[in-house]
Formats: structure tokens, C-alpha cells, sequence
């Protein structure tokens, strides 16, 4: 397994457009977790994902929206994108049912640079 | 509200040196604590977490809720140690990982 994979690496956009970013957890992890990374800060939680339903959000805007699919793969999405959103964003998978103190894996990250 | 709080944004110990890396916490309900570490040119991955009340590497943490701190120690720093090492902090229903800002650790020769 090559782990959590994330797409795509890297990704220039400016501002006001719409960005799409994509993570695949491991195989048989059936939760996805969604964070924000600013330069010279920890990962920022913004959206955790369990069996296709939202089981959590963090502070962010509605600008900021995500879905997981059947196959428990994900997609973030940002709309109408600020000079502030760029970041890395990190995704993380785990075997996370109701129990909450679980070791995440993480991707190794797309980074957004929005002009 | 919830927070983590890691005081040093570099630390930098001689090889064989204690290390001590902090980290306070605020939550208002049971908190659950992890560090992860990143090393160079990696993921950033699980080192331990207090539940478990493990040793990873060497490195032990203990939460003392008295002082809602969870900080990270080894007797002994190896320069195979040096990375950025990450402090956070869950909650038992919450589904929500707050993390601090990071340590780096430079391991001098």
C-alpha cells in the first residue's frame, strides 16, 4: 500500500477561482480528515469525514467544502479562493469509527498558491 | 477554548543531552493528547499518544492534567531526532484534532 495519496502536488491558481483537491486513504481506513497548513504553523482541522457523512468541521468559511465517496476517497473543494488560502492542505485517513484516539496517516499534501 | 501551546518554535540540544519538548493544553472536557513528528523530506506521522503510555524511540510524554501540559522527553537526544515535532490535542466525541505550532529540534554533533 503506498499509503495516503493526495493530488495533485502542487497547484497555482488565482484569486476567485475554484480549486479541487483529492486525497485516497489506505485501503480499509474508511475515515478522511482534511487540514490546513499555513506556512510556519501546525495543520489546521477543518473537516473529517466518516463513511461518507461530515463528522466534523472546523473555523472555516463556507467557502470550504468537502465529500467522501463509496470508496471512501475525498475531495476538497475551496470556492472564490483569497490570497489566505494558500497553504498545503493535508489529508490523514484512519480506522477511526466512534473512537476518537486513533492514529492518523497522513498524505504528503497538495500546495496551493493562489496569485 | 481549545488550544495547544508550544512554547519553543526551536530547540536545539547537543547529541547525548536531555531533551524536553513542551507542550500545554486547554479543553474543557477529557482531552486526548498526541505527538507527530515530521522529519525531513517525510509525512508528518504518529509518534505517541498518551494513552498508550508508550515509549516511541525513546521518547516518553505524561499528562498531567493538574498542569494541562503533555510534554515530550528523552534522556538521551540522538541527531536522528532532529525534525519538527507537532503536539495535539482530541477529545473524546468531538472528531476534531487541534494541533500546535510546532517544535523543531536541531540535534547538534
Amino acid at each position: 500500500d503506498a499509503g495516503v495519496t493526495q493530488s495533485p502536488t502542487h497547484l497555482i491558481k488565482t484569486r476567485g477561482q475554484h480549486v479541487t483537491l483529492r486525497c485516497s486513504p489506505i485501503s480499509g481506513h474508511k475515515s478522511v480528515s482534511w487540514y490546513q497548513q499555513v506556512l510556519g504553523q501546525g495543520p489546521q482541522f477543518i473537516f473529517q469525514y466518516y463513511e461518507k457523512e461530515e463528522r466534523g468541521r472546523g473555523n472555516f468559511p463556507d467557502r470550504f467544502s468537502a465529500r467522501q465517496f463509496p470508496n471512501y476517497s475525498s475531495e476538497l473543494n475551496v470556492n472564490a479562493l483569497l490570497l489566505g488560502d494558500s497553504a498545503l492542505y493535508l489529508c490523514a485517513s484512519s480506522l477511526a469509527s466512534l473512537e476518537v484516539s486513533v492514529e492518523q496517516f497522513f498524505g504528503p499534501g497538495t500546495r496551493l498558491t493562489v496569485l | 477554548a481549545q488550544r495547544v501551546t508550544q512554547p519553543e518554535k526551536l530547540l536545539s540540544v547537543f547529541k547525548g543531552a536531555p531533551v524536553e519538548l513542551k507542550c500545554n493544553y486547554s479543553y474543557s472536557g477529557s482531552p486526548e493528547l498526541f505527538w507527530y513528528v515530521q522529519y525531513s523530506r517525510q509525512r508528518l506521522q504518529l509518534l505517541l499518544r498518551h494513552i498508550s503510555r508508550e515509549s516511541i524511540k525513546g521518547f516518553t510524554a505524561d499528562l498531567n492534567k493538574g498542569e494541562t501540559s503533555f510534554h515530550l522527553k528523552k534522556p538521551f537526544a540522538q541527531e536522528e531526532d532532529s525534525a519538527m515535532y507537532y503536539c495535539a490535542l482530541s477529545g473524546r466525541g468531538t472528531y476534531k484534532y487541534i494541533f500546535g505550532t510546532g517544535t523543531r529540534l536541531k540535534v547538534l554533533a
